[in-house]
């Protein structure tokens, strides 16, 4: 059974560039939150998405954007990067009730 | 709104000793309080969880942690330290209900020394 997959494992923009990441949930899964860990912090929510929805958002900008698809798989957007969205990005899927959420490994994002 | 507040940015401990990672939580609601370890270049792991039932819980690779309300604490332990638990360890709160979005701390580096 494979866990939370997530790609690509690195990425390297410059400033103003767009970026996309994407994830698939844990087999049965089909709630995705995303969430940001900078450099020496601890993860900060996003946004998660059910039944193709945001479902709820934390406190980032209109430029972090997302969108879930039929098989329950998920992008992020990030639109005009800056250099201070460099991070690692983190994909957890569950169920939609209070479950445990399962995370992948993760996707290092470092803006120039 | 939620958060938690975890005590010390790094612990280090000797192999074979005692482990204590300390975590203060503040929350409107019943929460839900989990520990999360993060190895490098790994995703998070959860430790253990609570969620109302028994105030000890048990976790994986001999972790457990003991819900106090009085003093709003939810600290995690481990009676022997072995070499493969230096980690990163995040203390997080969610609400006990509706859909789980999870607050995390800021992380407790523990460091074993042999």
């Amino acid at each position: 059974d494979a866990g939370v997959t997530q790609s690509p494992t690195h990425l390297i923009k410059t400033r103003g560039q767009q970026v996309t990441l994407r994830c698939s949930p844990k087999s049965g899964h089909d709630t995705v939150s995303w969430y940001q860990q900078a450099l020496g912090q601890g993860p900060q929510f996003i946004f998660q998405y059910y039944e193709e929805e945001e479902r709820q958002r934390g406190n980032f900008p209109d430029r972090f954007s997302g969108h879930q698809f039929p098989n329950y798989s998920s992008e992020l957007n990030v639109n005009a990067l800056l250099l201070g969205d460099s991070a690692l990005y983190l994909c957890a899927s569950s169920l939609p009730n209070p479950s445990e959420q399962f995370f992948g490994p993760g996707t290092r994002l470092t803006v120039l | 709104a939620q958060s938690v507040t975890q005590l010390d940015s790094h612990v280090s401990v000797s192999e074979g000793t005692p482990v204590l990672l300390r975590c203060n939580y503040s929350s409107s609601y019943s929460p839900s309080l989990f520990w999360y370890v993060q190895h490098p270049n790994k995703g998070l792991q959860l430790l253990l969880k609570y969620t109302s039932a028994a105030t000890l819980v048990k976790g994986i690779n001999g972790f457990e942690a003991e819900f106090k309300k009085s003093e709003t604490s939810f600290h995690l332990t481990k009676p022997s330290a072995h070499m493969s638990d230096a980690a990163e360890y995040f203390c997080v709160v969610s609400e006990s209900t509706g859909f789980q979005k999870l607050v995390f701390g800021t992380g407790t580096r523990l460091l074993v020394s042999p």
